[in-house]
């Protein structure tokens, strides 16, 4: 059956880096792109963008920060969150999410990895 | 791209039926019709349970049911139950190759 389970919760300082990790199976891991969706404490859902994992090509949501890279090891089927220079702000349950029935429409996500920024 | 905009809180009481709305543009919901809602219980993944505006995934009750008119989007949940209790969000893909969810709504089963 199709997973996707990401890493542990982390807790990081302003300013330093977290890598979130999603790894696929029970399916072909090229066969799907992974988006990445955020949810800060109490409120909705936001899109972050996806990346193809076929090619690696990253696309970013709108207004998104250089601060926020996608990336891929598909010898392991797992992608990648990394953000760097972490605020207060960033602070936010962190899903990976894919679309197997029709595009745009994630029908299996990723358990989340909540990220605390925090001094 | 804003935020959809849905109801903060809606409430019924079991056996009844409720219907949460979901307001875009003609830049998203007016334009396509890559509709979906996901339902959210606490601490939990979202689970997708309208796709296409009016489609049910495998596995999904039909006590759900999407639809659509104009720039709004809909979703009624008939035959309210216990289990219902959760947060409600839309989402829709838009003009900008992107895809924008709503603010999400909580439903109490009174």
């Amino acid at each position: 059956q199709v997973q996707l389970v990401q890493s542990g919760s982390e807790l990081k300082k302003p300013g330093a880096s977290v890598k979130v990790s999603c790894k696929a199976s029970g399916y072909t891991f090229t066969s799907y792109a992974i988006n990445w969706v955020r949810q800060a404490p109490g409120h909705g859902l936001e899109w972050l963008g996806w990346i193809h994992t076929n090619t690696g090509n990253p696309t970013y949501a709108q207004g998104l920060t250089g601060r926020f890279v996608f990336s891929l090891d598909t010898s392991v089927s797992t992608a990648y969150l990394q953000i760097s220079s972490l605020k207060a702000e960033d602070t936010a349950v962190y899903f990976c999410a894919i679309e197997t029935l029709v595009n745009w429409n994630f029908d299996y996500w990723g358990q989340g990895t909540l990220v605390t920024v925090s001094s | 791209q804003s935020a959809l905009t849905q109801p903060a809180s809606v409430s019924g009481s079991p056996g009844q039926s409720i219907t949460i709305s979901c307001t875009g543009t003609t830049s998203d919901i007016g334009d396509y019709n890559f509709v979906s809602w996901y339902q959210q219980l606490p601490g939990k993944a979202p689970r997708l349970i309208i796709y296409e505006v009016i489609y049910r995934p495998s596995g999904v009750t039909d006590r759900f049911s999407g639809s659509k008119s104009g720039n709004t989007a809909s979703l009624t949940i008939s035959g309210l139950q216990a289990e219902d209790e959760a947060d409600y969000h839309c989402a829709s893909y838009t003009s900008s190759a992107s895809v924008v969810f709503g603010g999400g709504t909580k439903l109490t089963v009174l």
